[in-house]
């Protein structure tokens, strides 16, 4: 079946460092791919989403691209901040059985530092 | 109005009780989720409904009971639940074409069995 996989965490960064967290998918078709946040005690929101090959998401700093030979999508920021600590999911949407459903990765927690 | 409203935020509750969680959205979605996330887990699938049927039943005990009174309302009925079943439950809501715009997630209700 379809599956995410995503870097183990947590990430610990200082402030205005680059962030990496990596993401790679398994899927038969074609998903659209999707990051998702949840800050502590909330529920998840959006952060970004790709729908085809090469495409790029971009929302707040942060950015994926849908790498469909590396079958990829990795989520970056140039210079994170404090405010950006949170739990990061790698998602992708799972049409094997018709219906609509999200696979998601197992999460990577962000610490940011001042 | 672009959000999907949780309530209640916090419930703890006996084994013996019967309790309903609550899920509403204005957005003219018409399809709507219910997930469960135990701590430092990705969300797991519960219930799809779409179109006011439901769709997606991940073999959830029957001390679940999910219901749809319309396209904007969302609830899960809850009776006999175990210790193990405390978890956050988030609901979710896409347009019929989810996979595209992904989902809208609410701020979720933290259940406790006692």
């Amino acid at each position: 079946g379809n599956s995410v996989t995503q870097m183990e965490g947590p990430v610990t960064l200082s402030e205005e460092a680059f962030l990496t967290i990596n993401c790679t998918y398994t899927a038969t078709g074609y998903p659209s791919l999707f990051w998702y946040v949840q800050y502590p005690g909330e529920g998840l929101q959006l952060l970004l989403k790709a729908t085809k090959a090469d495409d790029k998401g971009s929302n707040k700093g942060f950015e994926a691209t849908y790498r469909k030979e590396t079958t990829s999508f990795h989520l970056e920021k140039g210079s994170v901040q404090v405010s950006d600590s949170a739990v990061y999911f790698c998602a992708l949407s799972d049409t094997d059985t018709g219906f609509q459903k999200l696979v998601f990765g197992t999460g990577t927690r962000l610490l940011v530092s001042p | 109005d672009t959000e999907v409203t949780q309530t209640p935020k916090h419930l703890v509750m006996g084994m013996t009780n019967k309790k309903s969680l609550k899920c509403e959205q204005h957005m003219g979605h018409r399809a709507m989720y219910w997930y469960k996330q135990k701590a430092k887990k990705p969300p797991e699938l519960m219930f799809v409904y779409s179109y006011e049927k439901l769709s997606i039943n991940e073999s959830v005990p029957s001390r679940f009971s999910p219901e749809c009174p319309n396209s904007s309302l969302l609830n899960l009925h809850l009776h006999a639940l175990q210790p193990e079943d405390s978890a956050l439950y988030l609901c979710a809501s896409s347009q019929e074409g989810g996979l595209i715009g992904g989902y809208t997630f609410g701020s979720g209700t933290r259940l406790t069995v006692v």
